[in-house]
């Protein structure tokens, strides 16, 4: 069984459009996460999401925006795609320690 | 903000060999953890760490929690062709995770010459 699964595994779009990602972990965990990997390989996180409380990175811009439906879920909008948002996004989940993540969402704007 | 210094950045080795990489920190961390990531996966927790002075193994897997708080260390014995990929440290500040944040370092990419 798939612990986070995250929807689409690759995504191609055009700059200026809106995307979404969709992130679901069957682990029962409290805290959701989205990270973003560069071409360097460099993990940041972007969000953290445990029950009614996000705690957003500062150097995300607002074009990125989280939701959480429900406690499984935590699905990443963003607006207004940029050449520099192209990038590998991962969803996590934990409960105590560590992270459990997701397979990454590769996302190109051309 | 804190910053995680991780070397070697890359390293070529022979199958058999043993492998050592650190992580070293501006900043005290109470908690380490080392990842392993294989192309087109997500990081995948191999050894977490919690006190001072700690060493812990997973098979052929050793890490250690600096005394200072502040480094840790990753080994793999005997390595195989399996064992390529990218191995992140990370470094937590607080025991219980609700909003405590992960800091990663910049990954060693482990290529293992057959």
């Amino acid at each position: 069984d798939t612990a986070v699964s995250q929807t689409p595994k690759y995504l191609v779009t055009q700059m200026g459009n809106d995307k979404s990602i969709k992130c679901e972990q069957n682990l029962g965990h409290d805290t959701m996460y989205w990270y973003k990997q560069d071409s360097k390989k460099f993990l940041k996180i972007m969000f953290s999401y445990n029950n009614k409380e996000l705690i957003i990175n500062e150097t995300v811009p607002n074009r990125f925006s989280p939701k959480s439906p429900d406690k499984a879920h935590l699905n990443l909008h963003i607006n207004s795609l940029e050449l520099g948002d192209s990038a590998v996004y991962f969803c996590a989940s934990s409960q105590g320690q560590g992270r459990f993540f997701g397979p990454g969402t590769r996302l190109t704007v051309l | 903000g804190q910053q995680l210094n991780q070397s070697p950045q890359s390293m070529f080795i022979q199958e058999g060999e043993d492998v050592s990489m650190n992580c070293t920190s501006s900043s005290i961390f109470n908690t380490w953890l080392w990842y392993k990531q294989d192309p087109g996966e997500g990081p995948v927790l191999l050894i977490a760490l919690y006190k001072a002075g700690e060493l812990t193994s997973n098979g052929r897997l050793t890490a250690q929690f600096g005394i200072t708080r502040k480094d840790s260390f990753l080994n793999i014995s005997a390595s195989i062709p399996s064992d390529v990929g990218i191995y992140f440290c990370a470094g937590q500040l607080g025991m219980n995770n609700a909003g405590n944040m992960l800091t990663f370092g910049g990954g060693t990419r482990l290529m293992v010459k057959p």
